[in-house]
């Protein structure tokens, strides 16, 4: 079955540090997203990129994130300088056309010390 | 705007118990989509089971069965007889059409079964 492959599974980084989180979504998938579980909390949206442009962001989007599609397959997402509460859970997902598919990563747990 | 509440935080059964986790929602939209998510502890999310808003049929699913209720914005989640490896905590989620829609997430409500 396809499935979003992220790496690294765990990324432990200092404050202030660049992160660059990596997704491969499932390869005939056509929306792509990122979203944040901080520990113990619900799972919130970051941003949805479709056609190479961000199509909608949340509020904690902000300058410090960016997103990316460098290739043909990976899907990026990074944090310029981390904060102590960048850590979380990062999830990268992916969807066809209509929505189908529908799937998340594993996740990239990120610890900021 | 659209809201996902998952009343219950943490549900606590002894194994073989039914238990229902309970999702309600909130959405100006005719047309949108509901999704049951399980997080075991290794913190993956698993996909259960997506639901449009026109199709209102129960499903079941092995142990497994959902009740959506359009009339009371409802879509709840039944786990019979439950097993150890059910513990997990399980996400509801709406989304207000497909494409390029966001997932909007309760917050979750822990199942704790134990042996």
């Amino acid at each position: 079955e396809p499935e979003v492959t992220q790496t690294p599974s765990h990324q432990v980084t200092q404050m202030g540090q660049e992160v660059i989180l990596r997704c491969v979504p499932i390869s005939n998938h056509l929306y792509f997203y990122w979203y944040r579980q901080i520990l113990g909390q619900k799972v919130e949206f970051l941003v949805s990129f479709y056609n190479n442009e961000i199509s909608e962001k949340s509020e904690i989007f902000d300058d410090q994130f960016s997103v990316e599609r460098p290739d043909g397959s990976n899907f990026t997402l990074k944090i310029r300088s981390t904060k102590l509460e960048d850590s979380a859970m990062y999830f990268c997902a992916s969807s066809g056309t209509g929505g189908y598919g529908y799937t998340f990563g594993s996740g990239t747990r990120l610890t900021v010390v | 705007a659209q809201k996902v509440t998952q009343a219950q935080t943490e549900i606590s059964v002894v194994e073989k118990e039914d238990v229902t986790l309970d999702c309600v929602y909130e959405t100006r939209d005719t047309t949108y989509y509901l999704f049951w998510y399980k997080q075991p502890p290794s913190g993956e999310l698993v996909f259960l089971i997506r639901r449009n808003s026109f199709d209102e049929q129960n499903e079941i699913s092995g142990r497994y069965s959902w009740n959506f209720q359009k009339s009371t914005s409802s879509f709840n989640f039944t786990i019979t007889a439950s097993q150890v490896v059910d513990s997990a905590v399980y996400f509801c989620a709406l989304s207000e059409e497909m494409g390029y829609s966001t997932l909007t997430f309760g917050k979750g409500t822990m199942l704790l079964v134990s042996p």
